[in-house]
């Protein structure tokens, strides 16, 4: 069984302030990890993805995550926030031996900006 | 190229009808799952199709069906809607077996009242 975990609904951060969002999964193969933001009304939009290839996994907008086997942890930063940042970041896992790839979403942590 | 795109963007049901939503997947995808996205929550996994057959299904009721057609579309049904059934429908589409991304559509809002 594979699921993830995000800690904290809601982040805030200062305009130009490093953004955590924190993610930890569980899965019993080796997974597929991914961030997604969601904007308001609108659909999903993939940040970056895990997949085996290196640890540190940059991905649009300045974002960046890094796979920690020994934690579990699948954490993703960017180190200085910009308004347009604001959305839902959501964290999600897939197998990568099934043939039927479903994705599993964490419940979602919103990012706020001060500014 | 479209992405995937997903029709009616809004629709509003009342308790006990049925409704169908529509999902034309990314040119070259062949494979398109659902979604159901509650208030506040993230994505639940519905159902998978490939090759016009359901592949892979989530912890959702019967009401809950699906169709592809031979040009990779789908269609969501949902017979008998609840209350709870008020969700963002996210449908995305992949290509099957590559491991490539999946991209999502904007999704369908549905309103039960």
């Amino acid at each position: 069984a594979q699921s993830v975990t995000q800690l904290g609904s809601h982040v805030s951060v200062s305009e130009g302030a490093l953004v955590l969002l924190r993610c930890n999964y569980s899965s019993s193969v080796p997974p597929y990890l991914f961030w997604y933001v969601q904007y308001p009304n609108q659909g999903l939009q993939l940040l970056l993805k895990y997949t085996s290839a290196a640890t540190l996994v940059k991905g649009i907008n300045g974002f960046e995550a890094e796979f920690k086997k020994s934690e579990t942890s699948f954490h993703l930063t960017k180190p200085s926030a910009h308004m347009s940042d604001a959305a839902e970041y959501f964290c999600a896992v897939s197998g990568r031996y099934s043939s039927a790839s479903k994705i599993i979403f964490g419940s979602g942590t919103r990012l706020s900006i001060r500014p | 190229d479209a992405g995937v795109t997903q029709s009616p963007t809004h629709l509003i049901k009342t308790r006990g009808q049925q409704v169908t939503l529509r999902c034309s997947p990314k040119s070259g995808h062949d494979t398109v799952s659902w979604y159901q996205q509650a208030l506040g929550q993230g994505p639940q996994f519905i159902f998978q199709y490939y090759e016009e057959e359901e592949r892979q299904r989530g912890n959702f009721p019967d009401r809950f069906s699906g169709h592809q057609f031979p040009n990779y579309s789908s269609e969501l049904n949902v017979n008998a809607l609840l209350l709870g059934d008020s969700a963002l429908y996210l449908c995305a589409s992949s290509l099957a077996d590559t491991r490539a991304e999946a991209f999502f559509g904007q999704g369908t809002r549905l309103t039960v009242v």
